[in-house]
């Protein structure tokens, strides 16, 4: 069975820092594979995905994220972050398969806290 | 347009009862798929309904069933609750997979179920 693996549970910084959230994947074959992001109060949202063509992916407030086939990585990074991107971020995984539905493999999340 | 709503939004249970949480997915789209989030754990993906079918189911006991209707709103039901079962649950809804939107979620504020 597929995994996900987000190694950065809480992350802590200041504001004009620069972001960058881990996501390793455990499977073998084409996937797709996405950030999802959940605001304070919020539900869950799209932020980037990755289907194919250019491994780095740009996405909603200057997120973007890079896709390393050999490393079974795909890390979010933002050069700049502010005290509005404090919330909780998912990485997520789907096998690209041909009638394989949309079931996402979630990681376990990384809560980012950024101060003033 | 109307987002994915999740009633109840909160209840409270005692072990060995069963809950039922329903799920309006966003009008047109037919695939609706429930997600158990906990502290620590992330999201679990339960299962996935199309067009009335069960489509993907995770790897929870038979305790947790759904159904999907007609009208492509979804239930799901859990038997004899457990302490464990406490959690926020989570419906998403989407657009068939196999297109550009493939793996895009549109989640709902969820049903928080505490298990006493």
């Amino acid at each position: 069975a597929q995994s996900v693996s987000q190694h950065n549970h809480h992350v802590i910084l200041s504001e004009a820092a620069s972001l960058e959230l881990g996501c390793n994947y455990s499977y073998g074959g084409t996937v797709n594979l996405f950030w999802y992001v959940q605001y304070p109060g919020q539900h869950l949202q799209l932020l980037l995905k990755y289907f194919s063509g250019d491994p780095l992916v740009k996405g909603i407030k200057g997120f973007e994220a890079e896709f390393i086939k050999s490393k079974f990585s795909f890390n979010l990074r933002k050069p700049s972050v502010q005290w509005s991107d404090t919330a909780e971020y998912f990485c997520a995984v789907k096998r690209a398969l041909t009638g394989g539905g949309n079931k996402l493999t979630f990681g376990t999340g990384t809560q980012l806290k950024v101060e003033l | 347009k109307a987002g994915v709503t999740q009633t109840p939004r909160y209840l409270i249970k005692t072990r060995g009862q069963q809950v039922t949480l329903s799920c309006s997915p966003i009008s047109g789209h037919r695939s609706v798929s429930w997600y158990q989030q906990t502290p620590g754990q992330g999201l679990q993906f339960l299962f996935e309904y199309f067009s009335e079918t069960q489509r993907n189911k995770g790897n929870f006991p038979g305790r947790f069933s759904g159904r999907q209707f007609s009208n492509s709103r979804s239930e799901m039901n859990v038997s004899t609750l457990e302490l464990g079962d406490s959690a926020l649950y989570l419906c998403a809804s989407s657009l068939p997979a196999g297109g550009p939107s493939t793996g895009e979620l549109f989640f709902g504020e969820g049903s928080r179920l505490t298990v006493l």
